[in-house]
């Protein structure tokens, strides 16, 4: 089966900078995809990485290890309408996404 | 607005019952893809559907079968419906089938609740 793990919550502070780890074991690699999903409403894509290395885009950047099946989002400068679910995914065989559980957080002012 | 649209946007119904939800893609956009999300799972990869033609399932019961039709709009039939069918259901779409980078846009979703 597919094993895609992330931390439940996690609370930072307005401006800070924080990361959200993510951890998989999965039969098959074709990329990995963060999405940003505000309560009740779509995932919205954020990153995509499927070589090794930092991928950055404004204040987000993505981290990806295939050797050690792990990624990371970092989000700079956070805002308070950064508050919601982040939700880390493995493309494997074909084209559909395998979800973890998703972090949910919370920007403090 | 990601360009996917989906219908209705709220269905209250009861158990044993039948409901269509409807999802049209992005302009252009040949793959659809069937997401199921509930508290306690998460993001379930239902099924997805190529130009028309079924490409790969997930974990959708047999209770539940989805199509494609010509005009590329796709349509998710959930049928004898329980309780634990109560969530939100989405309707993804991507412009490229094979190979290459390729991204899923999300419709706003069908919040189903199971009387």
């Amino acid at each position: 089966g597919q094993n895609i793990d992330q931390p439940t919550e996690m609370t930072a502070t307005e401006g800070a900078i924080v990361q959200i780890n993510c951890t998989y074991q999965t039969s098959g690699f074709n990329g990995l995809f963060w999405y940003q999903q505000h309560a009740g409403e779509a995932p919205t894509f954020l990153s995509y990485n499927v070589l090794d290395g930092l991928e950055e885009k404004g204040r987000f950047s993505s981290f990806l290890s295939r050797s050690k099946g792990y990624s990371y989002l970092l989000l700079k400068e956070l805002q308070m309408k950064d508050s919601a679910s982040y939700l880390c995914a493995v493309r494997t065989s074909g084209y559909a996404l395998n979800f973890g559980k998703g972090t949910s957080l919370l920007v403090t002012p | 607005d990601s360009g996917v649209t989906q219908t209705p946007k709220h269905l209250i119904t009861a158990t044993g019952q039948r409901v269509t939800l409807r999802c049209s893609p992005r302009s252009g956009d040949l793959s659809v893809y069937w997401y199921q999300q509930s508290l306690d799972q998460g993001l379930q990869f239902l099924i997805q559907y190529y130009n028309g033609e079924e490409r790969a399932k997930g974990n959708i019961l047999e209770r539940f079968s989805a199509q494609q039709f010509p005009d590329l709009h796709s349509e998710l039939n959930l049928s004898s419906l329980e309780l634990g069918d109560s969530a939100l259901y989405f309707c993804a779409s991507s412009a490229v089938g094979f190979g290459g980078q390729e991204t899923q846009y999300f419709g706003p979703g069908t919040r189903l609740l199971v009387l």
